[in-house]
């Protein structure tokens, strides 16, 4: 199976700053990663596929870059509704592996 | 864009099956692919196996021996069957749909809200 390593587990930031969340998969995936965003007691929801398309209807904030073992996902000023568990997820080969997750806490 | 809705027991005891079921509207259960995920309280997401439009399963290599997931195209629901449960079997299970390609395994656009499954006596 592909394991799939985020860091930070979690990171304190504050409304209006600029988070990066770093995803890397055990061997390459090319850029078949998703991300996904879970708030306390939600299902996940999908923020990014392809490593950088934005899933419809996701603010543009949210942007996603990588390819390879290692990706990004960036939010380029962090909203309220923002604070969450972020999830990457490897695409290429089954099984889908997911990250452990980040977790976004306001500071 | 499909809703889903995962039902079923909320509590198993131990060494029973768990039975799920995932009502799935606004589009067929037959145009599509579809999957079962967990989450244990406090933890990460785990990958049980999906079903795709054509009706062929895949099952985590950790599960595969205790899993079924089947559809019921009649009613346009997918079900969910684990066999033999345990403590570690308890978490959130989740319902999504699979967004899959030729040249890519897939991801999950839509999930059901999740429902938590307990398993004691």
């Amino acid at each position: 199976d592909i394991q799939m390593t985020q860091s930070p587990s979690s990171v304190s930031a504050s409304v209006g700053d600029r988070v990066t969340i770093s995803c890397r998969a055990s061997q390459g995936i090319s850029s078949w990663l998703a991300w996904y965003q879970q708030k306390p007691g939600k299902a996940p929801t999908l923020l990014i596929y392809a490593a950088s398309s934005l899933q419809s209807g996701v603010p543009s904030r949210f942007s996603g870059s990588g390819s390879g073992t290692d990706f990004t996902l960036t939010i380029s000023s962090l909203q309220p509704e923002d604070f969450a568990t972020y999830f990457c997820q490897q695409a290429n080969s089954f099984p889908p592996t997911f990250g452990g997750g980040t977790k976004v806490e306001i500071k | 864009q499909v809703q889903l809705q995962e039902s079923g027991p909320g509590l198993v005891k131990p060494s029973e099956t768990l039975s799920l079921t995932c009502s799935v509207s606004g589009g067929s259960i037959t145009s599509d692919s579809w999957s079962w995920i967990r989450q244990p309280p406090g933890k990460g997401l785990d990958w049980i196996g999906y079903i795709s439009d054509s009706g062929s399963t895949k099952y985590d290599p950790s599960l595969k021996s205790r899993v079924t997931i089947s559809v019921d195209t009649s009613k346009n629901q997918l079900s969910l069957k684990l066999k033999s449960v345990t403590a570690a079997d308890a978490a959130v299970y989740y319902c999504a749909r699979l967004r899959t390609g030729l040249l890519w395994f897939g991801e999950l656009p839509d999930w059901g809200q999740g429902t938590l499954v307990t398993v004691s006596s």
